[in-house]
């Protein structure tokens, strides 16, 4: 089975522009997790999605949004970048919530 | 919120010795997992525990769920360079009808030369 895979890996923006980030889940997974990991940080959760409703929220502001399709795939979008969103995103997808999450490689993004 | 105390921070160790790393809460958690995390990397699972008092190996590393359901540890045998890294304790809180993943900070493991 292919694991999580998350598109693109390395992305470099500006302030202001706005970004969409990808992630395909484990074949079968329905939930999909992102989280916000910046250097020297553990992981800070984002939101889950589960059959295409958001499911639970962390605590970020409303410039950080996602959502998740059909075929549970799903995408995070960050608008008016500001230097501190430079991170890795990583998505975790698990069979449905509170199921064991199995992570993808990440997308790395620099705000410039 | 909920919180994970992991400890230590971090570790310096000699190559080949043991290591010892552990998770607590005031929470009762349904489920432990034990994650690696390599630079620039996601994490990847390690153990996940099911049931409280489990003791489950995978090659050099053993975790446990602790009896109370308030903590766990993970321990590896004789280190290698390549268990360099960041390892993340998680558990699943059961919040109303929902679950939701609790993370520890992590331990980061260096091993001296």
């Amino acid at each position: 089975k292919a694991g999580v895979t998350q598109t693109p890996r390395y992305l470099i923006k500006t302030r202001g522009q706005q970004v969409t980030l990808s992630c395909s889940p484990i074949s079968g997974h329905r939930s999909v997790s992102w989280y916000q990991q910046t250097p020297g940080q553990g992981l800070q959760f984002l939101f889950e999605y589960f059959s295409e409703t958001q499911r639970n929220k962390g605590n970020f502001p409303g410039r950080f949004s996602g959502r998740q399709f059909s075929n549970s795939r799903s995408e995070m979008n960050v608008s008016t970048l500001e230097l501190g969103d430079s991170a890795l995103y990583l998505c975790a997808s698990s069979l449905t919530t509170g199921k064991t999450q199995y992570f993808g490689p990440g997308t790395r993004l620099l705000v410039l | 919120g909920q919180q994970l105390n992991q400890s230590p921070q971090s570790m310096f160790i000699q190559e080949g010795e043991d290591v010892s790393m552990n998770c607590t809460s005031s929470s009762i958690f349904n489920t432990w997992l034990w994650y690696k995390q390599d630079p620039g990397e996601g994490p990847v699972l390690l153990i996940a525990l099911y049931k409280a008092g489990e003791l489950t190996s995978n090659g050099r590393l053993t975790a446990q769920f602790g009896i109370t359901r308030k903590d766990s540890f993970l321990n590896i045998s004789a280190s290698i360079p390549s268990d360099v890294g960041i390892y993340f304790c998680a558990g699943h809180l059961q919040m109303d009808s929902n679950y939701q993943l609790i993370w520890g900070a992590g331990t980061k493991l260096i091993i001296k030369p």
